[in-house]
């Protein structure tokens, strides 16, 4: 079954404890990206990738790093969470040339005290 | 700066026809779509509009006007399944890359019986 998965699906973290968040997907897809939700402020981007070894900056960055070392992987860490990191995570994929048309895994929500 | 402006609520009655209208602010557009959420769901691609016009799938259709900076998506002969919150989202580049996708921040949808 084509899909994007995330581990952990929920997690409860401390203020300052590195943590990371996978995201795998087996369509073969070049472009992957993580989004982060919250409530009024819709999906923002943090962080995408169009292929391996190549990723930029989204709207919101700041506190987050990314790596995609291979193309179904790209994880999200958080070198020292805050608690306005609190969220709920989606990452997604698509072929390079169809961005418009992003397949989603099934999100992450993390909290951070 | 770049933005997308949806209204934030819509109801209607099942069977009836509703629009959800999206306006855009961007620079380096690339086309318009449009995602479904249910609650407690991942984003769902429903829809894209590269060019000006509509584009029909089934019950859901989705306009376009590059010149007016506007497009809809419209959904007709509602039923209780599609309660659920709508985004449009834009694929940028106003930082000159090409994957930047913004989203605006979602119209929830609520059909009476």
């Amino acid at each position: 079954e084509a899909q994007v998965t995330q581990n952990p699906r929920y997690l409860i973290t401390v203020t300052g404890k590195k943590l990371t968040v996978t995201c795998s997907q087996n369509m073969n897809h070049e472009y992957m990206s993580w989004y982060r939700q919250d409530p009024g402020l819709g999906l923002r981007q943090i962080y995408y990738s169009m292929n391996v070894e190549v990723t930029d900056k989204g709207d919101v960055p700041e506190g987050y790093k990314v790596s995609r070392k291979e193309k179904r992987n790209f994880p999200l860490i958080l070198e020292s969470p805050s608690p306005n990191q609190t969220s709920l995570y989606f990452c997604a994929s698509s072929p390079w040339d169809r961005v418009y048309e992003q397949y989603f895994g099934p999100g992450t929500r993390l909290t951070v005290t | 700066g770049q933005s997308l402006e949806q209204p934030s609520e819509v109801t209607a009655v099942e069977g009836a026809i509703v629009q959800i209208n999206c306006t855009y602010q961007t620079s380096g557009f690339y086309g318009l779509s449009w995602y479904q959420q249910h609650d407690g769901g991942a984003p769902t691609f429903l829809s894209y509009n590269a060019l000006d016009g509509l584009e029909e799938t089934g019950r859901f259709s989705s306009f376009l006007s590059r010149s007016d900076s506007y497009g809809y998506l419209l959904l007709q002969e509602l039923q209780m399944k599609d309660s659920a919150s709508y985004f449009c989202a834009v694929r940028a580049s106003e930082k000159g890359s090409q994957g930047n996708l913004i989203f605006g921040k979602g119209t929830k949808l609520s059909v009476k019986p």
